[in-house]
């Protein structure tokens, strides 16, 4: 398994623009989680999914944040329209349940917001 | 609501000395504790939780409720254990989610 896929790995774009995040979790795995990295704040979980379905969505910062989870194998977080102040490190994890078991992380989606 | 505190962001130390990355927490419940890992170039990963009672790497972190710590230790620094560390709360069972601390970032100095 080539683990948590998360895609693009960098995207710089434009104040304004919409901006999709996608994740591929690891097959089998039956929650999801969408967190932002950066250097003020540190890890903050957005929105954690369990079997598709959003249980707590209450860290995303505000209406321009979207989350979606379609089917067990995809997922997307979306901008829009995106700010210079969203620029950071998002990681997507997936665990086989949620809070008590390993979450393994992915590579990371670094934003920047022109 | 449950909180998780890193006070350092930055520890350095020198290589062979005792490391110690300090996380408190507050939380009503009955928390698991966990320590995970972001090495440089890599992903973050799990490094111990504290129902193990493993040692990873040389680490220890043991879980005393009196002063709502999760400290974790290593007696010999190590260069390859520089990294950024998270301390991790969350409480068993259901739908409770992960609150990771701010991170610390460990720099051996060799």
């Amino acid at each position: 398994d080539a683990g948590v896929i998360q895609s693009p790995r960098h995207e710089v774009t434009e104040m304004g623009q919409e901006v999709t995040l996608r994740c591929k979790p690891i097959s089998g795995h039956n929650s999801l989680f969408w967190y932002r990295q950066t250097m003020m704040r540190g890890l903050e979980l957005l929105i954690y999914f369990n079997n598709n379905v959003p249980i707590d969505d209450s860290g995303m910062p505000e209406d321009r944040f979207s989350a979606k989870m379609p089917n067990a194998s995809f997922s997307t977080l979306k901008i829009q329209p995106s700010e210079p102040r969203d620029s950071a490190v998002y990681f997507c994890a997936s665990s086989f349940r949620v809070s008590t078991d390993t979450q393994y992380f992915g590579p990371g989606t670094r934003l920047t917001v022109l | 609501a449950q909180r998780v505190t890193q006070p350092e962001k930055l520890l350095s130390v020198f290589k062979g000395a005792p490391v110690e990355l300090k996380c408190n927490y507050s939380y009503s419940g009955s928390p698991e504790l966990f320590w995970y890992v972001q090495y440089s170039r890599q992903r973050l990963q799990l490094l111990l939780r504290h129902i193990s009672r493993e040692s990873i790497k040389g680490f220890t972190a043991d879980l005393n409720k009196g002063e709502t710590s999760f400290h974790l230790k290593k007696p010999f620094a190590q260069e390859e254990d520089s990294a950024m560390y998270y301390c991790a709360l969350t409480n068993s069972g259901g739908y409770q989610k992960v609150t990771f601390g701010i991170g610390t970032k460990l720099q051996v100095i060799p």
